[in-house]
């Protein structure tokens, strides 16, 4: 089945750690998206890619990094320069990222990550 | 960036239709309005999108004013699994680039 696959579906980080969530899409989409959730908010974009080897910082991006090296793939890093990290993330794929304003947005299941 | 207004919180008998409103009185000509909903700790799954004609599909219906300035999405014949919050958003793109812009979402809920 196509779709988007985010793991771990639970993560617990450290003080001083940086942790790596994995997203993977079979979709074939160029365009890959990391939001972020609070509990009762919506969603805030963290960071996007509209193709590999190119990413832009979203509203949020302080504390996190990313790389896009593979299509299908788009890993986001939580390093330990953020300090609230403790939130649920949401990985999401399209079909293009440029000009066409038609697209549909698919999301993975998410991980939440929560600070021991 | 367009930003979207919608109720916090509705209820809808079950069986009945759920119409649920949303503004975005700053859309641009080329925006297109989006809804998705979020059921619990899952990612928020796409219903419906629409720029300026009514849309239906299996799931909903979108009704969006003449002006543009805002829409409703309609759910039919509203079922228990129905339950979950319902994102209005707008796609803009700047500097070549999308964002969904989000706003707080409806928590719709759907009464036996």
């Amino acid at each position: 089945d196509g779709g988007i696959t985010q793991s771990p579906k639970y993560l617990f980080r450290k003080e001083g750690q940086n942790v790596t969530l994995s997203c993977e899409q079979n979709l074939n989409h160029d365009a890959m998206y990391w939001y972020r959730q609070d509990p009762g908010q919506g969603l805030r974009l963290i960071y996007y890619s509209q193709i590999v080897n190119d990413f832009q910082k979203g509203d949020i991006a302080e504390g996190y990094s990313v790389s896009r090296e593979k299509k299908e793939s788009f890993p986001l890093t939580v390093t330990s320069a953020q300090k609230n990290p403790t939130a649920f993330y949401l990985c999401a794929s399209s079909q293009r990222g440029t000009g066409g304003l038609n697209e549909k947005l698919f999301f993975g299941s998410g991980t939440q990550l929560s600070v021991l | 960036d367009a930003k979207t207004t919608q109720p916090p919180s509705m209820d809808c008998a079950e069986g009945r239709a759920a119409n649920l409103p949303c503004n975005h009185s700053t859309i641009s000509g080329n925006e297109y309005v989006y809804w998705y909903r979020q059921i619990h700790s899952q990612g928020p799954q796409y219903i419906i999108h629409g720029l300026k004609n009514n849309e239906t599909n299996e799931m909903a219906s979108l009704i969006i004013t003449e002006d543009r300035k805002s829409s409703t999405l309609i759910l039919p014949h509203a079922t228990l699994r129905d339950t979950a919050v319902y994102y209005c958003i707008v796609r803009v793109v700047i500097q070549g680039a999308q964002k969904l812009v989000f706003g707080q979402g409806t928590r719709l809920t759907i009464n036996p």
